[in-house]
This record gives C-alpha cells, structure tokens and sequence, in this order.
C-alpha cells in the first residue's frame, strides 16, 4: 500500500450502533487529520494529531472519539451518530517541520458515511 | 477573518475549451494559495501552490494559476480541457498567522462535454 489509506470506503449505520474509520499513512509523516466533508459546505477540520498527540478539537461533538497509536494509524470512533453526520470523512497526513510554513497534506479516499 | 471564495459552484466547458476557475482570497497578508483536485470517489490531490515565490505557478496535468495581489485572485486556467479534467476543484488558503489552519473554498464542479 502507499500513500494514505482509508477503511472502510462506505458505511452505513444506524442511530444506535458504534463503530470506527481507520486511516492508515506509509509516506513516513508525523501528522495526521480528520475532516469532515459535507455538500454545500467548505471541508471541515476536526481533529490534528501530531507526533501521536492530539493538538487541534475543532468543537467536534463527542460522539466523535479520535485515536492515533503511533504516527501511521489514526482511528475515528463513532457512537449515537445523528442523520446530519452524514458525510464524506477525509483522512490526511503531512510531514511537519516546526517551522512556520505549510506542509502538504496528503489525503486518502474518505469513508461514505450514511447514518440512519 | 481569512476566508477564500470561489466563484461559481458549477462549471462546464466543451473538451479542447479553456479552463478557467475563479479564487479570490480575503486577507490582510498574502497567503500561500493552493489549489486541490478531487476525482469522483477519491481524495483530495494537490493541483499546484503559491508560496511567495513566482507568481505564475504551473502544475500537474497542464494546470496553472496566477496570483494577483492587487485583485487578491489566485484563479485555475488550463488551455485546453480534457474529459479526464471533470472533477471538483477546491482552492485554500493558508496563513501562518492563522493558527496555522487551511481555509477552504466550497468547491467547483467542473464537467467537461465531448
């Protein structure tokens, strides 16, 4: 596998159920990001991690749970999700240097999430 | 607050037609500028970014932008389209100053006619 990888490409789920998005990066990077991408509306980010510490919460609900066990593995953990959760959730990772400049995220396919 | 717009949420445009996506940016310090692809059912892949440094920037699949201060603009062109160019286009912004975050357009679907 290369580049940024995401499982599963789609899920369904109802109200109740739990269940996770996992992002995996083999590009040797030491960030990793969730956004949320909806119709209509600019890409969303919801959490960064950096050298496995979670260092941005955009205000994201806590139905959202994120994990990062090391720097090539980022987890979304998702419980008593709503309808308006539906969306597009992008994976991304960059190589940050500390220095003030941006670094190229690189971004995986996304999971189709559809809660009911 | 640093926001970035683009113009047109839809746009088509006949194969062998020029490109032409619009970005402008609002800021009071110029931004590195950057511009996405995203294929249907794929991430987001980077087009080509503006850093300060030339401010004609060419990138992958016979892309190119300009960056103009004095209309705060960082619009897409490309000469000619191809069938493989339909996707969404996502122009972002990003200023260091800015708690170091991307800001993101909505999007430009681009369809390409045969």
């Amino acid at each position: 596998e290369t580049g940024v990888t995401q499982t599963p490409r789609h899920l369904v789920m109802g109200m109740t159920n739990k269940k996770s998005l996992k992002c995996e990066q083999h590009l040797g990077h030491n960030a990793m990001y969730w956004y949320k991408q909806s119709a209509k509306k600019p890409l969303e980010l919801m959490f960064v991690y950096s050298l496995e510490e979670r260092v941005e919460n955009n205000s994201v609900p806590s139905r959202f749970s994120p994990e990062c066990p090391n720097s090539s593995h980022l987890f979304l953990h998702l419980h008593t999700l709503q309808p308006e959760d539906s969306a597009l959730y992008l994976c991304a990772s960059s190589l940050n240097t500390g220095l003030a400049v941006y670094n190229e995220q690189f971004f995986g396919p996304g999971t189709r999430l559809t809660v009911l | 607050a640093q926001s970035v717009t683009q113009l047109g949420s839809h746009v088509s445009v006949s194969e062998g037609a020029l490109v032409l996506l619009r970005c402008n940016y609002s800021s009071s310090v110029p931004p590195y500028l950057f511009w996405y692809v995203q294929y249907p059912n794929q991430g987001l892949q980077l087009l080509l970014k503006y850093t300060s440094a030339a401010t004609l920037v060419k990138g992958i699949n016979g892309f190119e932008a300009e960056f103009k201060k004095s209309e705060t603009s960082f619009h897409l062109t490309k000469p000619s389209a191809h069938m493989r160019d339909a996707a969404e286009y996502f122009c972002a912004a990003f200023n260091a100053g800015n708690n170091r975050k991307l800001i993101w357009g909505l999007g430009t679907s681009l369809a390409v006619n045969p």
